[in-house]
């Protein structure tokens, strides 16, 4: 069964800093992984997407890695802004499924400090 | 905006109530989900359409009846619903339920049973 885990439940960050966000998970026989930003209910919102072929992918200030064999991806996030709080979900799209479901992390909380 | 509109974005109701949560997607997708977000727990498929076609049901209980009437609209009628079902949903599209696509999220609908 896929499991999907975000370290940490919660980051505080000061203004500018660079900052990782991880996500792990246990099956590597995934089709893609994408990365979300939700702010305080709200819904979500689609900030990267790495097909399984990929390494990387890029988006401004934001870039993701995707290692399948070890079942890891990061987020990066270069000279963090306050506007950059808000929770980041990461999520799986199994091959073990042909529905396009995903399989959500609990997220990790980030607040960025003026 | 992510071109997934849900409607209402808030909605209180009693447990002998009837009530529908509406989504439209302007996207020109043919896949739909409906998923739940509860506190403290990662998001949760609950149904998932294909072409008007109900692909998966994700052990929902019969008090959430989905219905899928063409490929851009999505509703989700609620009856005689308990407090523990109070939540965060959220509808979302994609191409299609293939490989590769991607979903895009609505900004949901926060449910309170009272």
């Amino acid at each position: 069964k896929q499991e999907v885990t975000q370290i940490p439940a919660a980051l505080s960050v000061p203004e500018g800093e660079n900052l990782v966000l991880n996500c792990s998970f246990t099956d590597s026989a995934i089709y893609n992984l994408q990365w979300f930003r939700q702010d305080p209910g709200k819904g979500l919102t689609s900030l990267l997407l790495i097909q399984s072929s990929q390494r990387e992918q890029t988006s401004g200030r934001l870039n993701a890695s995707l290692d399948k064999s070890s079942g890891r991806s990061t987020l990066y996030i270069a000279a963090s802004q306050p506007g950059d709080s808000a929770t980041y979900l990461c999520a799986v799209r199994p091959r073990s499924s042909n529905t396009g479901k995903l399989i959500f992390g609990q997220g990790t909380t980030l607040q960025v400090k003026p | 905006e992510t071109g997934v509109t849900q409607t209402p974005r808030h909605l209180v109701m009693g447990m002998t109530n009837k009530k529908s949560l509406k989504c439209e997607q302007h996207l020109g997708h043919n896949a739909m989900y409906w998923y739940k977000q509860s506190a403290k727990k990662p998001l949760e498929l609950m149904f998932v359409y294909s072409l008007e076609e109900r692909v998966e049901n994700n052990s929902v209980p019969s008090r959430f009846s989905p219905e899928c009437p063409n490929s851009s609209h999505l509703f989700l009628h609620l009856h005689t619903l308990q407090p523990e079902d109070s939540a965060l949903y959220l509808c979302a599209s994609s191409q299609e339920v293939g490989r590769e696509t991607e979903a895009f999220f609505g900004q949901g609908t926060r449910l309170t049973v009272v």
